[in-house]
């Protein structure tokens, strides 16, 4: 059963640490979504890549957060320092691009709190 | 970016009943897709339908897509259909607010 993973589940950190997040996407598909679940804000996109190379990443801090793809198997959402607004449900996505036209499959989330 | 409306935010359901939520996008779009989230938070996948009807058990979504709307029904409910259902549009997904069912015994 191909399913997207997700590590860690859960994450406490202090405000000011860094927090890493990892997704590995469903085997073959080519693109990867980094999301943010919030109560103010919903689920708003942060990052997107399509054949780990990234093609929007204007969801994002620049000035904290990053987004990578060191292989196809995993991508990493890191925050450096993270602060207390930080704490969202962070959800990664991965879908198999055909012509704007694909499914996404999400993964169960990283649940963070920055104290 | 694409707006999303979703109607009614809430719906309180008794077991064994059927209902409509409706999702209004604001442009014209090649990608739509209904969600679940269940209350732990899983986001599952109910359907891809850009345009059309489509139909899996209980749950069936047709979208207009050329008055931009789209319809997630259910019938038949039942308690484990509770939570929040989300539409979502475009490639990047742009997602509503969302549809808080609560389906009571």
């Amino acid at each position: 059963d191909a399913r997207v993973t997700q590590t860690p589940r859960h994450k406490v950190t202090e405000m000011g640490q860094e927090v890493t997040m990892r997704c590995q996407p469903i085997l073959g598909h080519n693109t990867v979504f980094w999301y943010r679940q919030t109560m103010m804000q919903g689920l708003e996109l942060l990052a997107y890549f399509r054949n780990r190379a990234p093609l929007d990443d204007s969801g994002m801090p620049k000035d904290r957060f990053s987004a990578e793809m060191p292989d196809a198997t995993l991508a990493t959402l890191k925050i450096q320092p993270s602060e207390p607004r930080d704490s969202a449900v962070y959800f990664c996505a991965s879908g198999l691009a055909t012509g704007g036209r694909e499914t996404q499959y999400f993964g169960p989330g990283t649940r963070l709190l920055v104290l | 970016g694409i707006q999303v409306e979703q109607s009614p935010p809430d719906l309180i359901l008794q077991e064994g009943a059927n209902s409509t939520l409706r999702c209004n996008f604001s442009d014209s779009v090649n990608n739509l897709q209904w969600f679940h989230q269940n209350p732990w938070g899983q986001l599952i996948n109910l359907f891809y339908i850009p345009s059309g009807t489509k139909q899996n058990g209980r749950l069936s979504a047709t979208t207009v897509a050329t008055e931009r709307y789209s319809l997630l029904y259910i019938s038949s409910s039942q308690t484990t259909d509770s939570g929040v259902y989300f539409c979502a549009v475009g490639y990047k997904l742009s997602f509503g607010a969302g549809t808080t069912v609560t389906v009571r015994a």
